[in-house]
């Protein structure tokens, strides 16, 4: 069974745009990540953010978490066609097991 | 090597045989991963070693998987009595320890006919 839910499952959006998208997940974590997979297979890793941590940036990346609501969300500013991936959250659970959500598709177009 | 690295990249076999798949994690990572992926769905967890020790086995789905990592390096993920519901794309993960950055190699495509 996966731990997160991201949601939306699919996002289809212009280039320049903003895409955000949400992830809940189920139980108490040490901390969360996003990835990023293009066609293909390798997922890459783009941030991770502490469980104490509220808000998190990189680059075009913005990663807020609320342990309260166990959701996290990742907004990518002003979006390219390079973008156009899928994106997985992820939460490391206290016990060192690391579970992955269904994750959303994203299409950017030029 | 800088990254994780999986061996082999493509593996077609037929149903009944066995398989061997080879992950080879970054040198000095602690913690490996092992998932597996369908089409449209999310990594799902089968297995992580903590060093030489599985650390949690819990997501392997029957007996005919099993994985080992004797040296506390490379791993591998055997797969007995292949059926075609085994086919999928196997990635391999490794981090310096649990609960930080995991990196992952590109995976083996298992194709079962």
């Amino acid at each position: 069974s996966q731990q997160g839910e991201e949601d939306p499952q699919a996002l289809s959006i212009q280039e320049g745009e903003n895409a955000t998208m949400n992830c809940s997940y189920k139980t108490s974590i040490n901390n969360l990540q996003w990835y990023r997979q293009n066609s293909g297979r390798g997922l890459v890793h783009l941030i991770l953010i502490r469980s104490n941590e509220r808000e998190k940036h990189s680059g075009r990346l913005r990663v807020t978490l609320d342990t309260s609501k166990k959701s996290s969300s990742l907004l990518i500013t002003a979006s390219r066609a390079a973008d156009t991936a899928s994106y997985f959250c992820a939460q490391w659970s206290s016990w060192g097991k690391l579970q992955f959500g269904a994750g959303t598709q994203v299409v950017v177009t030029p | 090597g800088a990254g994780v690295s999986q061996t082999p990249s493509n593996k077609v076999t037929e149903k009944g045989k066995y398989v061997e798949l080879r992950c080879d994690p970054i040198s000095g990572h602690t913690a490996l991963y092992w998932y597996r992926q369908s089409l449209g769905q999310g990594p799902e967890f089968l297995i992580y070693f903590q060093g030489t020790g599985a650390a949690d086995d819990s997501g392997l789905p029957n007996d005919r998987f099993f994985a080992v990592r004797p040296e506390g390096s490379v791993s591998t993920l055997k797969i007995q009595r292949t059926e075609r519901g085994d086919s999928a794309v196997y990635l391999c993960a490794s981090s310096l320890e649990t609960t930080t950055e995991a990196f992952f190699g590109q995976g083996t495509r298992l194709t079962v006919v």
